[in-house]
């Protein structure tokens, strides 16, 4: 067990809502990033916090948006849902290190289905 | 362009053999990272094993070892011994300058008893 952990596993949302999703950072890491990762695929990158600011983003829209808290937890928002949202949501973190094995731990996901 | 090719969407092995899993990259820049990681049905990516660009030495790990040819942009994963437990998704991933971490589509392996 890596010590990430993400809520809620699962979720249902109609098209059109808004959803929040939640992670809890592994002790001592300062770093969390977001993936998504559709049926069938590999993760693709959202983006990244680091000390509380977003630090890297991936081609996903603005709708999709986060946070990370003076505890390194951290938010996923996704605005206006689509179909093609839905999906399993991955949450990692790491601790930074500049120049070192940045390994990163990852939680186990909420998938999220927009009907 | 940066990107990961794994180019064997599944594979059979027989319990005890060794398997190879193949990976190739693309990126222009000098210094990057390369990582497996295994993705059992409950959806939890795990730690494999990492390789840096100016690693000279191939990465070993327990029964994981990752064949690191820098020249052909290859980062293979060799699993020796395979076990029933190992049957999973295999990603192939790489993190690159602006600390982005790009995944290859996947490996799923089928260890048969």
């Amino acid at each position: 067990e890596t010590g990430v952990t993400q809520s809620p596993t699962h979720l249902i949302k109609t098209r059109g809502q808004q959803v929040t999703l939640r992670c809890s950072s592994q002790s001592g890491h300062n770093t969390v990033s977001w993936y998504q990762q559709a049926l069938g695929q590999g993760p693709q990158f959202i983006f990244q916090y680091y000390r509380e600011e977003e630090n890297g983003r991936g081609n996903f829209p603005p709708r999709f948006s986060g946070l990370q808290f003076p505890n390194y937890s951290s938010e996923l928002n996704v605005n206006a849902l689509e179909l093609d949202d839905s999906a399993l949501y991955l949450c990692a973190s790491s601790s930074r290190v500049t120049g070192a094995n940045e390994k990163l731990f990852f939680g186990s996901g909420t998938q999220l289905s927009v009907l | 362009a940066q990107k990961i090719t794994q180019t064997q969407p599944g594979m059979f092995v027989q319990e005890k053999e060794a398997v190879t899993l193949d990976c190739t990259y693309d990126t222009s820049d000098q210094s990057y990272g390369l990582f497996w990681y295994k993705q059992p049905s409950s959806g939890e990516m795990i730690f494999l094993i990492y390789q840096g660009s100016y690693d000279e030495q191939n990465a070993t790990e327990g029964r994981y070892s990752l064949n690191f040819q820098k020249a052909r942009k290859s980062a293979n994963l060799v699993i020796s011994a395979s076990q029933l437990g190992d049957s999973a998704m295999y990603f192939c991933a790489m993190r690159v300058r602006d600390d982005k971490i790009i995944f290859g589509k996947g490996t799923r392996l089928h260890i048969l008893p």
